[in-house]
């Protein structure tokens, strides 16, 4: 057990939906990272928030957007969903933002768009 | 455009045996480099990482060899054990000394049985 957990475990929608992937971090760990993981593909770094604010952004889609509140937990919205969205996404989370604090990732979110 | 690559997607080996998982980079700008191990169900947990100014680091049955001039790297498992057996994950970062390290950019897996 990493102590990230990710709810739901696994959520099934329609195309054009809007859904929301919930992660809480570690206790202390102040960065959050969100990682997709399409078929047969690694991880794709999506973003990286730090203390609340946005600090890295990857391949992230413009129909996604992500938060982190004061609590330190983070949101992940997708909308507009399409049949390619399907995928694992990860949350992680480490202490701080630099090398040596390194990544726990949750269980992950099974997202299948039908 | 790949930059990390795992290009075995599998690997059997015997336990006892040696287990040896390649991985190739394009991005000379990586300075730091990590292997994650992945159980079905279950996240990627880390695994051993090495700095662009090392060419070797180990832990215990695990050692992470980096080429920097052949933009290689490997992980050694000595010796393999059944429990061994997941998805074997390569991965990069260029920002080792800012405050987005965890940009990571990861290869595509190689899965990894041990058999007894």
């Amino acid at each position: 057990d990493s102590g990230v957990t990710q709810t739901p475990k696994h959520l099934i929608t329609a195309t054009g939906q809007r859904v929301t992937l919930r992660c809480s971090p570690r206790s202390g760990d102040l960065s959050v990272y969100w990682y997709q993981q399409s078929l047969d593909q690694g991880l794709q770094f999506l973003i990286q928030y730090y203390n609340g604010e946005e600090r890295a952004k990857g391949n992230i889609l413009e129909r996604f957007s992500a938060q982190q509140f004061p609590d330190l937990h983070s949101e992940l919205n997708l909308s507009s969903l399409e049949l390619g969205d399907s995928a694992l996404y990860f949350c992680a989370s480490s202490v701080g933002g630099t090398v040596g604090h390194h990544l726990y990732f949750g269980p992950g979110t099974r997202l299948t768009v039908t | 455009d790949q930059q990390v690559k795992q290009n075995s997607p599998s690997l059997s080996v015997q336990e006892g045996r040696i287990s040896i998982l390649n991985c190739d980079y394009t991005n000379s700008m990586f300075d730091y480099f990590l292997w994650y191990k992945k159980y079905p169900a279950e996240g990627p947990t880390f695994l051993i990482s090495i700095s662009s100014i090392k060419d070797k680091n180990e832990d215990g049955r695990f050692t992470v060899f980096l080429n920097k001039s052949a933009k290689h790297l490997s992980l050694h498992i000595v010796p393999s054990q059944p429990g061994d057996s997941a998805v074997y994950f390569c991965a990069a970062s260029d920002n080792a000394g800012g405050t987005s390290y965890g940009k990571l950019t990861f290869g595509q897996g190689t899965i990894l049985t041990v058999h007894p």
